[in-house]
């Protein structure tokens, strides 16, 4: 079945040690996201790439980066993650922006911080 | 601007009874309008959609919901409730083009009774 895969499931990290997470897609579509979830909210967006145009939410912190060496895979790098960055993180995919086109979410990596 | 107003954070029903989750959008233009559904642990999970073909959607697991636009809402509905439907609903609008991201409302937590 065509889906988004995103690797680790959980994810443990000291404050301050980089960390990168992983997502795939099988369905090839054109646009991939990265939200941020907060326990009991809703997800946030933080950036998305439009093939290999990057976008940046306004508010997303420089502490968050992203790279899409090609169409199937996206990846978060959080340089230097604080206690405050301990989330939900979900992939997304899109066949295009806007419109009516629905994003297909992966299961998330819960990332802790010690 | 796009908004959702979710007005339940929570409701709670009996097995075997009616779900009602509330939805109610703010838009200049027509929208396109999503619920999606969140497991524990899990990532979102489209329910169903909105794209003006028709008023009334069905969706997967036997849930729908309507679009009034006199009413500027978009209420999820299920005649019977099981205990699997237990999740967060989220529900989300928009715009019908442009670079614009997803608008989510802050969520409906369900809660199912034996």
């Amino acid at each position: 079945d065509a889906m988004v895969i995103q690797n680790p499931r959980y994810q443990v990290t000291q404050f301050g040690k980089p960390v990168t997470l992983s997502c795939s897609q099988t369905l090839n579509h054109n646009v991939m996201y990265w939200y941020q979830q907060k326990s009991s909210q809703a997800p946030k967006l933080l950036f998305h790439y439009y093939d290999k145009d990057f976008n940046n939410e306004a508010d997303t912190p420089d502490n968050f980066q992203s790279r899409r060496p090609n169409t199937s895979f996206c990846f978060l790098d959080i340089r230097s993650p604080g206690l405050g960055d301990a989330a939900m993180y979900l992939c997304a995919t899109s066949r295009t922006l806007g419109g009516n086109q629905p994003q297909h979410f992966g299961d998330g990596t819960r990332l802790s911080i010690l | 601007a796009q908004s959702v107003t979710q007005l339940d954070s929570h409701v709670s029903v009996s097995e075997g009874t009616p779900v009602l989750l509330r939805c109610n959008y703010s838009s200049s233009y027509s929208p396109s309008l999503f619920w999606y559904v969140q497991h524990p642990n899990k990532g979102l999970q489209l329910l169903l959609k909105y794209t003006s073909a028709a008023t009334l959607v069905k969706g997967i697991n036997g849930f729908e919901a309507e679009f009034k636009k006199s009413e500027t809402s978009f209420h999820l509905t299920k005649p019977s409730a099981h205990m699997s439907d237990a999740a967060e609903y989220f529900c989300v609008v928009r715009p019908p083009s442009g670079n614009t991201p997803l608008v989510f409302g802050k969520g409906t937590r369900l809660s199912v009774i034996a």
